[in-house]
């Protein structure tokens, strides 16, 4: 069946650190994948997503790239700011983003000054 | 606007106990979402509906819990007798027709002692 597998966490970077979160998927079909912020006190809010491959996604600095060879949609984010602690969830959708999503377990980031 | 709000937000149940958790999604979308999120993992997929229609309960974990969205609206899940293993956060989430990018609430922590 369909499933995300994520880095562990927890990630602690100092500020303006380069960031990656690993994120590789199974599924049939074509997924769209999704990248999923969820801020201290908040609810889970979309980041960025891709819908076929070879797309890249991109939102507030962050990018991830659809990659199909690799089932891969790495989290990337060149400079790290304070602000962008919070837990990242990556996901799947098996229809084009109708259908339910399954997410990865999640990578909790602390950003320090 | 308005996002998709869930009340309670906390709910503390005395095992044995039945408790209806509700969701109130973004007005005129057309599907909604419920997800359980355990301590430190990733929502996991419960139900979807598109309008009144439940066309999905797989993800449902036992005939304890049980949901409805009678007019297309408004969304409970209820969950009868409750067990300490249905302590979790439990997610709503709608979506439109147009983009299908799904729009979560906060959420309702239930605790069960």
């Amino acid at each position: 069946g369909d499933s995300v597998t994520q880095m562990e966490g927890p990630v602690t970077l100092s500020e303006e650190a380069f960031l990656t979160i690993n994120c590789t998927y199974t599924a049939t079909g074509y997924p769209s994948l999704f990248w999923y912020v969820q801020y201290p006190g908040e609810g889970l809010q979309l980041l960025l997503k891709a819908t076929k491959a070879d797309d890249k996604g991109s939102n507030k600095g962050f990018e991830a790239t659809y990659r199909k060879e690799t089932t891969s949609f790495h989290l990337e984010k060149g400079s790290v700011q304070v602000s962008d602690s919070a837990v990242y969830f990556c996901a799947l959708s098996d229809k084009a983003g109708a259908n339910n999503l399954f997410f990865g377990t999640g990578t909790r980031l602390t950003v320090i000054p | 606007g308005a996002g998709v709000s869930q009340s309670p937000r906390y709910k503390v149940a005395k095992r044995g106990q039945d408790v209806a958790l509700r969701c109130d999604p973004i007005s005129g979308h057309v599907s909604l979402f419920w997800y359980q999120q355990a301590l430190g993992q990733g929502p996991e997929f419960l139900t979807y509906f598109q309008n009144e229609a439940q066309l999905d309960k797989s993800g449902l974990p036992s005939d304890r819990f049980f949901a409805e969205r009678p007019e297309g609206s408004v969304s409970t899940l209820k969950i009868q007798r409750t067990q300490q293993e249905d302590s979790a956060v439990y997610l709503c989430a709608s979506s439109s027709s147009d983009t299908y990018e799904q729009y979560f609430g906060p959420g309702t922590r239930l605790t069960v002692t």
